[in-house]
C-alpha cells in the first residue's frame, strides 16, 4: 500500500524554540495532506488541510501563525510548530490523500514532539 | 457536535471469540466509512472500509457492517487474536472532505 513518512519520530525542544516536522508521501503523489494532533486518549484531531502551492486550511481554534503548514510540492508537507510551549507537546499525524476519495488517505507513523 | 461516536472507550474479549466495535454517526452526507487500528506512537493503519452503498464488507477475519437507516457500523474480528489488541478508530468521510474521526475503542484480547 501507499506509504507516508514523517521526520523526526520523537523531538525534545526548549520552550520558545520553533520546531519543523516533515511529512512525505513516498510512492504516490499527494494532492491533499492534513495535520492532526492527538492528545492522550483522545481522537485524532484535524488541525488543518493543505493542497500543494497553496495556503493551508485551518480548524477553528488551530492558531495557524503557531502552526505553520508549507505543502511545497505533491510528496511533501511540513508544519512548523513555532515558539513552542509546553502545552504543545503532542502527537501529530500527517496523512496524505492521493486521489479524491477517503480511501486514499494514508496516514504517517506520528511525531511525538515534548517542549520543556 | 461529535459527528462520529464510539460510545464504548473499550473492550476485552477471549482469544478466539468474536469481537464487535461499534460506531455511530450523525451527518447524514457521509457516504464512506473506514475503520483503523492504531498502536501507542503509531499512525493509524488502515483495516477495512464500507460505502454507503453497501452494508456489508468482509476482509478475512474482518467484516464490516453499515445500517444507514440507523446511522450505525460495527466491526466485527473474528476469532479475535491477542495481536488485534489495540486502539480501533472508526473514521467517516464524504466526497472532497477530511476524514472524522471518533475517539476510538481500545480493544483487548485476552489469551
Amino acid at each position: 500500500g501507499a506509504v507516508v513518512s514523517q521526520h523526526p519520530s520523537r523531538v525534545i525542544c526548549k520552550s520558545g524554540t520553533s520546531v519543523k516536522i516533515e511529512c512525505r508521501s513516498l510512492d504516490f503523489q499527494a494532492t491533499t495532506m492534513f495535520w492532526y494532533r492527538q492528545f492522550p486518549k483522545k481522537s485524532l484531531m484535524l488541525m488543518a488541510t493543505s493542497n500543494e502551492g497553496s495556503k493551508a486550511t485551518y480548524e477553528q481554534g488551530v492558531e495557524k501563525d503557531k502552526f505553520l503548514i508549507n505543502h511545497a510540492s505533491l510528496t511533501l508537507s511540513t508544519l512548523t510548530v513555532t515558539s513552542a510551549h509546553p502545552e504543545d507537546s503532542s502527537f501529530y499525524i500527517c496523512s496524505a490523500r492521493e486521489g479524491n476519495r477517503p480511501d486514499t488517505q494514508y496516514f504517517g507513523p506520528g511525531t511525538r514532539l515534548t517542549v520543556l | 457536535d461529535q459527528q462520529v461516536k464510539q460510545n464504548s472507550p473499550s473492550l476485552s474479549v477471549q482469544e478466539g471469540r468474536i469481537s464487535i466495535l461499534n460506531c455511530d454517526y450523525t451527518n447524514s452526507m457521509f457516504d464512506y466509512f473506514l475503520w483503523y487500528k492504531k498502536y501507542p506512537a503509531e499512525g493509524p493503519t488502515f483495516l477495512i472500509s464500507i460505502s454507503s452503498i453497501k452494508d456489508k464488507n468482509e476482509d478475512g477475519r474482518f467484516t464490516v457492517f453499515l445500517n444507514k437507516s440507523a446511522k450505525h457500523l460495527s466491526l466485527h474480528i473474528v476469532p479475535s487474536q491477542p495481536g488485534d489488541s489495540a486502539v480501533y478508530f472508526c473514521a467517516a468521510g464524504g466526497g472532497n472532505t477530511p476524514l472524522v474521526f471518533g475517539k476510538g475503542t481500545r480493544l483487548s484480547v485476552i489469551a
